[in-house]
């Protein structure tokens, strides 16, 4: 069973616009932990933000804001004002610590490709 | 920079070959992970190490192995390469197995014809 889903598979906005990247996840276990990726042309993933399943608070880093909403299994990303520089793929993923779990094993999303346009 | 290097950075195999992929992991970091990512894809877990010890696999045949050394570098090895097998192979380290966050390598880039 798919762990992380990502639906949006390619999103295009041009700059300045704000973007809202979805995630979904599902897991049985209490104790667990959500990331975010990215991927420039580049190839080598860079972390972006970390949560754990006990800290809902949402955060916002400059232009990056994340929304983690148990309720729904949902951990969502949001870039305000976008540059042609965000463009890249993004990636979620999901952590599980419960019993018989690898710990730290990475699922991942199939990644939402976004196109920043001047 | 993430402090997580690998070698080569491509490489071109026949069906059948073996090959081992290096990666040095970042100072202070005792978990690396392997993952593969084919075009268009998430990256897929291989196999992580622990401390010098397998600690979990996912989804791969045998022919997939590894190893981690003292001072925690690691070697990815595939035998008997498939054409499937192409694709970007990414190393992973952490401070801890357990909800620290993943610092990735560049990757290498397999291709076999």
């Amino acid at each position: 069973a798919q762990k992380v889903t990502q639906a949006q598979t390619e999103i295009s906005v041009v700059e300045k616009e704000d973007v809202t990247l979805d995630c979904v996840y599902e897991t049985r276990d209490t104790t667990y932990y959500l990331f975010w990726y990215k991927q420039p042309p580049s190839g080598e993933l860079v972390f972006l933000i970390r949560r754990n399943s006990f800290d809902e608070q949402n955060e916002i880093s400059g232009r990056y804001s994340w929304n983690f909403q148990k309720s729904t299994s949902s951990f969502n990303f949001t870039i305000t004002a976008s540059q042609v520089v965000d463009s890249a793929v993004y990636f979620c993923a999901l952590s599980e610590a419960g019993r018989g779990s690898t710990l730290g094993r990475l699922y991942f999303g199939r990644g939402t490709q976004l196109t920043v346009w001047p | 920079e993430t402090g997580v290097t690998q070698s080569p950075t491509h490489l071109i195999k026949t069906r059948g070959q073996q090959v081992t992929l290096r990666c040095s992991s970042q100072s202070g970091h005792n978990t690396v992970s392997w993952y593969q990512q084919a075009l268009g894809q998430g990256p897929q877990f291989i196999f992580q190490y622990y401390r010098e010890e397998e600690n979990g696999r996912g989804n791969f045949p045998p022919r997939f192995s590894g190893l981690q050394f003292p001072n925690y570098s690691s070697e990815l090895n595939v035998n008997a390469l498939e054409l499937d097998d192409s694709a970007l192979y990414l190393c992973a380290s952490s401070l801890e197995r357990e909800g620290y966050e993943q610092y990735f390598g560049p990757g290498t880039r397999l291709t076999v014809t």
